[in-house]
């Protein structure tokens, strides 16, 4: 079966540095996403690699080992506003997209 | 309006009765797709539309209908809800001229059902 796994919950301080790591079993991979969502509230984009390696976009940056089944979503200058769940989505063999549970992040002060 | 509507915001429905869920969009966008999210669950497709007057089946389709008259509206009908259907129910639309899963997708605000 086809399977995308992230830590449940997390919990990290104000202006420090969290990374939350995504696990993928799919049939075939054609991308992944990292969106956004603050509870209550629609996903929100925040980044796509198909390439192994890192994408830098502000204070976010992704990094995808497609050996390893792996990605991991970093978060740096942490502030409290970015406090949500981050869902990470594998688009498979067929192009369908599978999502993850998401992880709830808790920024404390 | 900007981007994806969805109506209602919410609602309480008794079991048995039928509903539709309304989603508009004006990006102009190709595809079409309906999610629920449940907690603990990743989103989960119920039907997507790659372009006007086409549909398809997703992960979890079984109680639940769609159309594609036109590119900007894809109603999700529930023929006779089942407490099983209460969920946060999601639109998004994405630029894609083949409906892959490679293109960023946008989502509505959503809408909370209630199945009593």
């Amino acid at each position: 079966g086809q399977n995308i796994d992230q830590p449940t919950e997390m919990t990290a301080t104000e202006g420090a540095i969290v990374q939350i790591n995504c696990t993928y079993q799919t049939s075939g991979f054609n991308g992944l996403f990292w969106y956004q969502q603050h509870a209550g509230e629609a996903p929100t984009f925040l980044s796509y690699n198909v390439l192994d390696g890192l994408e830098e976009k502000g204070r976010f940056s992704s990094f995808l080992s497609r050996s390893k089944g792996y990605s991991y979503l970093l978060l740096k200058e942490l502030q409290m506003k970015d406090s949500a769940s981050y869902l990470c989505a594998v688009t498979d063999s067929n192009y369908q997209l599978i999502w993850g549970a998401g992880t709830k992040l808790i920024i404390k002060p | 309006i900007a981007g994806i509507t969805q109506a209602p915001t919410s609602q309480i429905l008794a079991a048995g009765r039928r509903m539709t869920l309304r989603c508009t969009q004006d990006m102009r966008h190709n595809a079409m797709y309906w999610y629920r999210q449940d907690l603990g669950l990743g989103l989960r497709l119920i039907h997507y539309s790659n372009t006007a007057g086409t549909t398809g089946k997703g992960e979890v389709p079984d109680g639940y209908s769609v159309s594609r008259a036109n590119t900007d509206d894809f109603p999700l009908t529930l023929a006779s809800a089942v407490p099983s259907q209460t969920s946060v129910y999601f639109c998004a639309s994405s630029d894609s001229a083949s409906g892959s899963g490679t293109d960023t997708q946008y989502f509505g605000p959503g809408t909370r059902l209630t199945v009593l």
